[in-house]
């Protein structure tokens, strides 16, 4: 069975720092990936995808990258974290077209 | 950008009673996804639908895709306080093929 890991499942950073979340994917190959932020009680607003290795669609142009090193792993980085980065950062995976995603547990970020 | 509107926006009732949640788009979804999901948590995918007009139920709760494949319905009936959540509806198939539009969450209360 396939399951999807992120950490660290809490942060706290000062504003300025760096970030780097990562996210992967056990029990499949080739998979599409995820990256969304989520406000309080809200829906979804996507920040990255990807379809391969070295594949990367940005959506919303911010001070956030993602980078996929290896089939299974996805990362999301920023050089200086601002504070309206603050949020519920979530990974999920799709295989084939993009319906049906699985989501990860999330990591809730606090930049202070 | 294909947009996805849930209503409502927040439902309370009471253990037992019978809720209904709505997702409209002018927009035709060859899929449409329901997750729930829970505070501090990832969304957790209740049903994918993709034929017009079809119905499916998981116990107690019904989904509907509207025939033209630009709305869809959950019902819960008989609702327990373990069905208090986030829902997310989400459709797929659109001009982005790699992509998911989600709606902004409906969230319910079950009072015990």
């Amino acid at each position: 069975s396939q399951t999807i890991h992120q950490w660290p499942a809490t942060l706290v950073q000062p504003v300025g720092s760096p970030l780097s979340l990562e996210c992967t994917v056990e029990g499949t190959s080739n998979p599409n990936l995820y990256w969304y932020r989520q406000a309080a009680g809200r829906g979804l607003q996507l920040l990255f995808y990807s379809v391969g290795i070295g594949q990367i669609s940005s959506e919303v142009p911010q001070n956030l990258s993602a980078s996929r090193p290896q089939d299974r792993q996805f990362i999301l980085s920023s050089k200086k974290l601002l504070l309206s980065d603050s949020g519920f950062y979530l990974c999920a995976w799709s295989w084939g077209g993009p319906d049906t995603q699985y989501f990860g547990p999330g990591t809730r970020l606090t930049v202070l | 950008t294909q947009l996805l509107e849930q209503s409502p926006q927040f439902l309370s009732i009471q253990e037992g009673e019978n809720l209904t949640v709505y997702c409209n788009s002018s927009s035709v979804f060859s899929s449409l996804q329901w997750y729930r999901q829970e505070p501090g948590e990832g969304p957790v995918l209740l049903v994918t639908v993709v034929t017009g007009g079809e119905v499916k139920k998981l116990k107690r709760l019904t989904f509907q895709f509207g025939d033209a494949r630009k709305d869809s319905s959950l019902h819960i009936t008989a609702a327990q306080p373990g069905d208090t959540g986030l829902y997310l509806c989400a459709g797929g198939g659109g001009a982005d093929d790699y992509k998911l539009s989600f709606g902004a969450g409906t969230t319910v209360t079950v009072r015990a």
